[in-house]
């Protein structure tokens, strides 16, 4: 078991680009996050797949952002026309509510910078 | 809606100091508590997570606590050392999916 994992570690991009991120959960586990962390703040919750399915999305998720887990593996999150206001750490977590106490396990981050 | 507050903002202690962070929340309607550890530039990794049933969790020289009545949980951190030296975020799960996080407190461990 390697833990979370996302790609990738860092992005660059010019404002009214297209990104995509990719999250590889921890093995088995069933239930995924995304949150955005700005400088100097907590992780803020963006969305939440149980499998393959979307089932919670946050106001935060403005219509140029989408997110998709095919076939209840790994995620995408795709920001269409990006916007300084974009750039932020984006995080991934998931968890398997078999194991118990619902423990979240994030990975290490992907860094946007919308220049 | 739940808010989480983390105090203080910023702490700065002598090596071999135990100190504690603080961690409050307006709803005690959780179903569990995160504290975690962020170094710079990097993701979190978990610390400890105590159930609301629960009232402390230790992990070697840490110890949490949880007062879900009052809304508040502490993180003890005993002998620190400067490899302790990071920011320390405290998140709350109510009986929705989503983790509700502090802004965090950022720790310096002086040798």
């Amino acid at each position: 078991d390697t833990g979370v994992s996302q790609d990738p570690r860092h992005k660059i991009t010019k404002r009214g680009q297209n990104v995509t991120f990719r999250c590889d959960p921890i093995s088995e586990h069933n239930r995924l996050y995304w949150y955005r962390q700005t400088l100097g703040q907590g992780p803020e919750f963006l969305t939440y797949f149980q499998n393959e399915a979307q089932l919670e999305k946050s106001r935060l998720l403005s219509d140029r952002f989408s997110a998709e887990r095919p076939k209840g593996s790994f995620s995408t999150l795709e920001i269409q026309r990006t916007e300084q206001g974009d750039s932020a750490m984006y995080l991934c977590a998931s968890s398997n509510p078999g194991e118990g106490p619902y423990e979240q396990y994030f990975g290490p981050g992907t860094r946007l910078t919308v220049t | 809606k739940q808010e989480v507050t983390q105090i203080p903002a910023a702490l700065s202690v002598p090596e071999g100091e135990n100190l504690v962070l603080n961690c409050s929340f307006t709803d005690s309607a959780i179903y569990n508590l995160q504290w975690f550890r962020q170094d710079p530039g990097k993701g979190l990794t978990s610390l400890l997570l105590i159930q609301s049933s629960q009232r402390e969790q230790t992990s070697g020289r840490l110890n949490a606590s949880l007062d879900k009545s009052s809304g508040r949980s502490t993180l003890y951190i005993a002998a620190s050392q400067p490899g302790d030296s990071a920011t320390y975020l405290c998140a709350v799960k109510g009986y929705g999916n989503k983790l509700v996080f502090g802004a965090g407190t950022i720790l310096r461990v002086k040798s």
